[in-house]
């Protein structure tokens, strides 16, 4: 059984310019959710994809915007970055939508640095 | 006031004592309490889950959810040094629909084993 796998591991990026992060979610799981972490705080939910649809969102604002394709992968994107963006971004991959709540495997996270 | 709060620490102890983590929260609506491990530059790991109140043990870990004042705890028996990390609680609802509303964590609590 394949473990959720994240790319890349540490990525800097210029204020203002796009990021898009990717997670492979563990074999036979079909949701996944996005969280950022800031640093010495708990993770904060971004939103959940199920079955290819947003499933869920946080309180992030519309730049922060998602996919989930067919084999339940999934990239998160943010636009115009802001310096108040870096942070560990961590994908969870779940069962399904119901076990979310509960069973939640997460990857070892992207950490992003904006300058 | 958040709705769910940790002490973040550091916590040190000596190899072998009995250890104490607990969260404090504010949102009646939690159903489901998990604690995660998270060691530095890596994503939490899941440790357990109980849904309501009541204890659950794995191992030398065991789980107290206490609905009635809003406060769970994580015992770990036996500690060592290899126990050094960060603990998450985090907490989840059951939505109506489906929707997912994620996971809300504590800050985490440092925890420093002493060999």
């Amino acid at each position: 059984e394949t473990g959720v796998t994240q790319s890349p591991t540490h990525l800097i990026k210029t204020r203002g310019q796009q990021v898009t992060l990717r997670c492979s979610s563990q074999s036979g799981h079909n949701t996944v959710s996005w969280y950022q972490q800031a640093l010495g705080q708990g993770p904060q939910f971004i939103f959940q994809y199920y079955r290819e649809e947003e499933n869920g969102r946080g309180n992030f604002p519309p730049r922060f915007s998602g996919l989930q394709f067919p084999n339940y992968s999934s990239e998160l994107n943010v636009n115009a970055l802001e310096l108040d963006d870096s942070a560990l971004y961590l994908c969870a991959s779940s069962r399904d939508r119901g076990s979310s709540r509960t069973e939640a495997f997460f990857g070892q996270g992207t950490r992003l640095t904006v300058v | 006031q958040k709705e769910v709060e940790q002490d973040p620490g550091p916590l040190s102890v000596p190899e072998g004592a009995i250890v104490s983590l607990n969260c404090t929260y504010s949102n009646s609506a939690f159903q489901y309490f998990m604690w995660y491990r998270q060691y530095s530059r890596k994503g939490p790991e899941l440790l357990m889950y109980t849904y309501s109140s009541g204890n659950k043990e794995d191992g030398r870990f065991t789980a107290q959810v206490d609905k009635s004042s809003k406060y769970i705890s994580l015992f770990i028996r036996d500690s060592q040094p290899s126990d050094s990390a960060t603990y998450l609680c985090a907490m989840s609802t059951i939505t109506s629909g489906g929707g997912a509303d994620g996971l809300t964590f504590g800050k985490g609590t440092h925890l420093i084993i002493q060999p």
